[in-house]
């Protein structure tokens, strides 16, 4: 079955550390990796995508992935935390149809002064 | 911001009740769905639209239907509300030609008492 897993379900972090935020998939094909930003009482917010090139990219608010291949994995990082960058990350996979997003579970990040 | 707008933000109301949330986007996308999320949790897709008079279910069974008359809106209609649609409803569109990514709108927090 195509899936996307966020490992952890929280992580914590004190602000100015660097963060992580964990995201491994299975779908067919060459995959094309999304990283979305939720903050309370709003709706997704789009931070990067991977479709193909470069195996890190780069997105808003200072956020990078690094696509790889033989892991499977496409984790979300940041090299130094701020308090404001605490909210529900989720990453997705647009699966071969091209037509249906998968959404992983969502991580909860804490950055603490 | 992503110019897509969903009304009302919040809304309780009876057993039996038809509603209908409504979702509209300025940003000239083929590509509209709903996604069924309760708070904090991973999102499901109920419906989905290429286009036009194009509408598909999603993964998550649902007992609502939607409508795709114009390309700009994309309203979800509840016939009868039970308590068991209490949840948040997002409304997410993309371009799907040249970009993938998903732009969703602030949502609708649904309580059915």
């Amino acid at each position: 079955a195509q899936s996307v897993a966020q490992p952890e379900d929280q992580v914590n972090v004190a602000e100015g550390n660097p963060l992580t935020v964990k995201c491994t998939y299975s779908v067919s094909g060459n995959p094309y990796l999304f990283w979305y930003v939720q903050y309370p009482n709003r709706g997704l917010q789009f931070l990067l995508k991977y479709i193909t090139g470069d195996n890190l990219v780069k997105g808003s608010y200072g956020f990078e992935a690094e696509f790889n291949k033989s892991q499977t994995s496409f984790h979300l990082k940041k090299p130094s935390a701020l308090v404001s960058d605490s909210a529900l990350y989720f990453c997705a996979a647009l699966l071969y149809n091209n037509n249906d997003m998968r959404f992983g579970a969502g991580t909860r990040l804490t950055v603490k002064p | 911001e992503a110019d897509i707008y969903q009304t009302p933000r919040y809304l309780v109301i009876g057993t039996g009740k038809k509603i209908t949330l409504e979702c509209s986007q300025t940003m000239g996308h083929d590509k509209m769905y709903w996604y069924q999320q309760d708070p904090g949790m991973e999102l499901h897709l109920i419906h989905y639209s290429y286009g036009v008079n194009s509408t598909e279910k999603g993964d998550l069974s649902s007992e609502s239907t939607v409508s795709r008359i114009r390309t700009e809106h994309f309203p979800l209609t509840l016939e009868s509300a039970r308590p068991s649609h209490t949840s948040q409803y997002l409304c997410a569109s993309s371009e799907g030609r040249l970009a993938y990514e998903q732009y969703f709108g602030p949502g609708t927090r649904l309580t059915v008492t």
